[in-house]
């Protein structure tokens, strides 16, 4: 079956655009949940939704958000951009219940801030 | 605040020889996943281990979990090339909803002939 898909995969902005990523997760799966990864605080939780739905948040600033939608696929803007966001954009996707545990992951959007 | 490290950060393997990354966490939880990331590439999940005692093997590769000792280890057996990634280590809080995973640093891996 497909796997997580993200899009788009690659792209550069300027400071102070905005920027909107999209997940689609495994078919089945209501769990979205999306990470930062930079070269100096690794990987960071940014937030989880379920069920249209956000269940959990990290501790990033407002300019982060996110949603889901009524299948399941999830969006995460950032706005304002600063250099610091210049990362790449994970989403992975799972069942959302306790007991499944495993989490997968999208080939990811590599975000440029110039 | 949950805190996950992995040492050691850098492990330069020989072919044939076996080698234990480790990954120590601070506070309970029950579950812990080891992901495997190539160069410019994704995770991709190598193990889910949901309770103390847990041990898992593929290929290679063999994890486990000690949740007394909030350690989980990852063990390589007769190190190849292929095997040469980036490998982390991630928590969830203990009795949260859904997840929210914290990652270790990163555990850089190079196997030379």
């Amino acid at each position: 079956k497909a796997g997580v898909t993200q899009t788009p995969r690659y792209l550069i902005k300027t400071r102070g655009q905005q920027v909107t990523l999209s997940c689609s997760p495994i078919s089945g799966h209501r769990s979205v949940s999306w990470y930062q990864q930079t070269p100096g605080q690794g990987l960071q939780f940014l937030f989880e939704y379920f069920s249209e739905t956000q269940r959990n948040k990290g501790n990033f600033p407002g300019r982060f958000s996110g949603r889901q939608f009524s299948n399941s696929r999830s969006e995460m803007n950032v706005s304002t951009l600063e250099l610091g966001d210049s990362a790449l954009y994970l989403c992975a996707s799972s069942y959302g219940t306790r007991n499944t545990g495993e989490l997968f992951f999208g080939e990811g959007s590599r975000l440029t801030v110039l | 605040e949950l805190k996950v490290e992995q040492n050691p950060l850098f492990l330069s393997m020989q072919e044939g020889k076996n080698y234990t990354i480790y990954c120590n966490y601070s506070t309970t939880s029950d579950r812990l996943y080891w992901y495997r990331q190539d160069p410019g590439k994704s995770l991709e999940s190598l193990f889910v281990l949901l309770s103390n005692g847990a041990v898992k093997q593929e290929g290679r590769l063999m994890a486990s979990l000690d949740t007394k000792a909030r350690l989980s280890t990852l063990h390589i057996t007769a190190a190849v090339h292929d095997l040469s990634a980036t490998y982390f280590c991630a928590v969830d809080p203990p009795k949260a909803a859904g997840n929210k995973l914290t990652f270790g640093g990163g555990t850089r891996v190079l196997v030379k002939p």
